[in-house]
């Protein structure tokens, strides 16, 4: 079972927007800004969209944006597009026994 | 560009060890912090555990599920990140990934293409 919680699945139409949550505890998401999210196309690698919340890397598309209210943490996709339909998978710093949780996963699927 | 190249998966047996490379370029490995995260067949990703930088004193920090099982180490002669895995099981079987860090960045910017392992009799 993972640390972090996420629904297993989420659907939107193309330009929609749609919002994944990620819930923790007060040891995680809750007492530090280290969320980070993460992409992964069926048989690629992860890729970073997200990290510490809400600060996109270069090259990830601002139609992807993070947030976090208490335990908390959310991904929201703009504009949806066909190619956004990916897993999405959050992670979070931990002051635990095991100091880097990532959340089981979410399939976004673009109808 | 940030290249990272996995090595030493394979097929072993259960109650065996395997230990996994990460060779790194285009960055600078001393200063970076490292990780290795695992993706079982169809399942989700787990983080197993991290070597810090020199300036941290390259301590190392593990999952509670693998800690006394897994080791994790580097050299930084050969910008070279190992992951170093006993008494495996089946539940072992899964694409290993090494990642970089950045400096106490605690997000994983980089990845490897992975490394397959199975544990099988």
């Amino acid at each position: 079972q993972s640390a972090l919680t996420q629904p297993a699945s989420v659907s939107g139409s193309p330009g929609q927007s749609v919002t994944v949550s990620c819930s923790g505890g007060s040891s995680d998401i809750g007492s530090y800004n280290l969320v980070s999210w993460y992409q992964q196309y069926p048989g690629k690698v992860p890729k970073l969209i997200i990290y510490e919340v809400a600060k996109r890397p270069s090259g990830v598309s601002d139609r992807f944006s993070g947030s976090k209210t208490g335990n908390t943490a959310s991904l929201t996709i703009s504009g949806l597009q066909a190619v956004d339909e990916a897993d999405y998978y959050c992670c979070s710093y931990a002051d635990d026994t095991t100091p880097m949780v990532f959340g089981g996963g979410t399939k976004l699927t673009v109808l | 560009e940030v290249q990272l190249a996995e090595s030493g998966g394979g097929l072993v047996k259960p109650g065996e060890s395997l230990r996994l490379s990460c060779e790194g370029s285009g960055f600078t490995f001393g200063t970076t912090w490292m990780s290795w995260v695992r993706q079982a067949p169809g399942k989700g990703l787990e983080w197993l555990g991290r070597a810090k930088s020199r300036i941290d004193g390259w301590a190392t920090e593990y999952a509670a599920p693998v800690k006394g099982r897994f080791t994790i180490s580097r050299d930084d002669s050969k910008n070279t990140l190992y992951l170093h895995m006993s008494s495996l099981k089946a539940e072992d079987t899964a694409m290993y990934y090494c990642t970089t860090e950045g400096w106490r960045a605690y997000y994983f910017d980089s990845w490897g293409q992975g490394a397959l392992v199975t544990v099988s009799s």
